[in-house]
């Protein structure tokens, strides 16, 4: 079965500084994943994918991932932290071969909530 | 432009009542979800659909009940079997064709207990 996981539940980062944010997951096949942004009671809003047309994965907002088969990861960086960067992020991971069934459904870390402070 | 609707945006439940939460998608998309959120906790999958007139238990079904009579939409009646109804919903859709593949999220609504 995938699982994804998030390390650290709550990061905290001065701005202008480096932000990462960890995403380990489990998967027999090479995954789709994913990442998503979360501000205050609002949905989800997609910030980037893996495609496998390349590694490193640009997103919105300045955001970047790197998908490292080697080490079953998929962190999300940004060089220069901002203000409005703060949000909680979700990794969520979906097998490809599965689609249509159960096992096609997104499976999504337990979050972590990013700080920034001025 | 395509997207969900949910409504309301805060909901307001009595001790024994039901409501429903209302999820509409012009996405075209075949699944639909209910997700669950509590601080903390991440995201719980309450039910799921895969195609129209069919729908399946999610890992926290229990007293939470849906419909998929038609494509666009996917209410969630959250019953009074439901302890602790108090949370923040969120509906999804998702498409694995394209480019546009994966999940297209709600607003969210906010259910409180009064």
């Amino acid at each position: 079965a995938q699982s994804v996981t998030q390390l650290g539940s709550h990061v905290s980062v001065s701005e202008g500084a480096l932000v990462l944010l960890r995403c380990n997951y489990s998967s027999s096949v090479p995954p789709y994943l994913f990442w998503y942004v979360q501000y205050p009671n609002q949905g989800l809003q997609l910030l980037l994918k893996y495609t496998s047309a390349a590694t490193l994965v640009k997103g919105i907002n300045g955001f970047e991932a790197e998908f490292k088969k080697s080490e079953t990861s998929f962190h999300l960086t940004k060089p220069s932290a901002h203000m409005s960067d703060a949000a909680e992020y979700f990794c969520a991971v979906s097998d490809p071969g599965n689609y249509g069934g159960s096992q096609g459904n997104l499976i999504f870390g337990k979050g972590t909530k990013l700080s920034v402070k001025p | 432009d395509g997207g969900i609707t949910q409504s309301p945006k805060y909901l307001f439940r009595k001790e024994g009542q039901n409501v429903t939460l209302s999820c509409e998608q012009n996405l075209n998309h075949d699944a639909m979800y209910w997700y669950r959120q509590d601080p903390g906790q991440g995201l719980r999958l309450i039910y799921y659909s895969q195609i129209v007139n069919d729908f399946q238990k999610g890992d926290i079904a229990e007293g939470y009940s849906v419909s998929r009579e038609k494509k666009e939409s996917f209410p969630l009646t959250v019953t009074s079997a439901q302890k602790n109804p108090t949370a923040f919903y969120l509906c999804a859709s998702s498409t694995w064709t394209g480019t546009n593949y994966g999940y297209t999220f709600g607003s969210g609504t906010r259910l409180t207990v009064v």
